[in-house]
């Protein structure tokens, strides 16, 4: 079945290290949410990407849409103790998305 | 306004309790979700409504019984539950839950401690 696999699921970096975060799938999607829970929190939409090689930007955050819709980066530029959460890329199933384990990001002042 | 409000915050219960959460938006989405995170994993859909229908039930235990009483609130009613039930019990709603490229908008989420 359609699966999503988040790189790296850990990382820690020094504040004002650069931060990237992969999601691969093994079929074309039609588009891809990006979402970030904070700890403690609950996920937060960040973003949605639909067309193939799309780039967004949100502040420190650009986000990219692979041409063969098949994967997506999420690249933070000059990480701040802010950025600390998890992210996730989930799939759709039909009808909810689905979460898979996301990528964990630390960062140390 | 794009909340999704969820009470109680907190909630400890006993084994043999019978306990709700519950769950509103004034989004006016059609679709509402019930999600279970245990500590350190991703959120686990639990429930499905869209259209005020069930329309996922991911095999969860009859001890977990959802209600969804119009488009704006959805109920969790438990009975019976295990410690292992334990979690962060997120609510979500999007427009209709039937394109992908609906977004969700989570509530803060319900803290459970079975004891």
């Amino acid at each position: 079945g359609q699966q999503v696999m988040q790189i790296p699921q850990y990382q820690h970096v020094q504040e004002g290290e650069d931060f990237t975060t992969y999601c691969n799938s093994s079929t074309t999607l039609s588009n891809i949410q990006w979402y970030k829970q904070r700890p403690g929190g609950h996920p937060v939409f960040l973003i949605q990407l639909v067309k193939s090689g799309e780039v967004k930007k949100q502040k420190r955050l650009t986000f990219q849409f692979g041409e063969a819709k098949k994967n997506s980066s999420l690249h933070i530029t000059a990480t701040q103790t802010t950025d600390v959460g998890t992210y996730f890329c989930p799939l759709w199933a039909g009808t909810a998305l689905i979460f898979g384990k996301g990528t964990t990001l630390s960062v140390s002042s | 306004d794009t909340e999704v409000t969820q009470t109680p915050k907190h909630l400890v219960m006993g084994m043999t309790n019978k306990k709700s959460l519950k769950c509103e938006q004034h989004m006016g989405h059609r679709a509402m979700y019930w999600y279970k995170q245990k500590a350190k994993k991703p959120p686990e859909l639990m429930f499905v409504y869209s259209y005020e229908k069930l329309s996922i039930n991911e095999s969860v235990p009859s001890r977990f019984s959802p209600e969804c009483p119009n488009s704006s609130l959805l109920n969790l009613h438990l009975h019976a539950l295990q410690p292992e039930d334990s979690a962060l019990y997120l609510c979500a709603s999007s427009q209709a839950g039937t394109h992908a490229t609906d977004t969700q908008y989570f509530g803060p989420g319900t803290r459970l401690t079975v004891l």
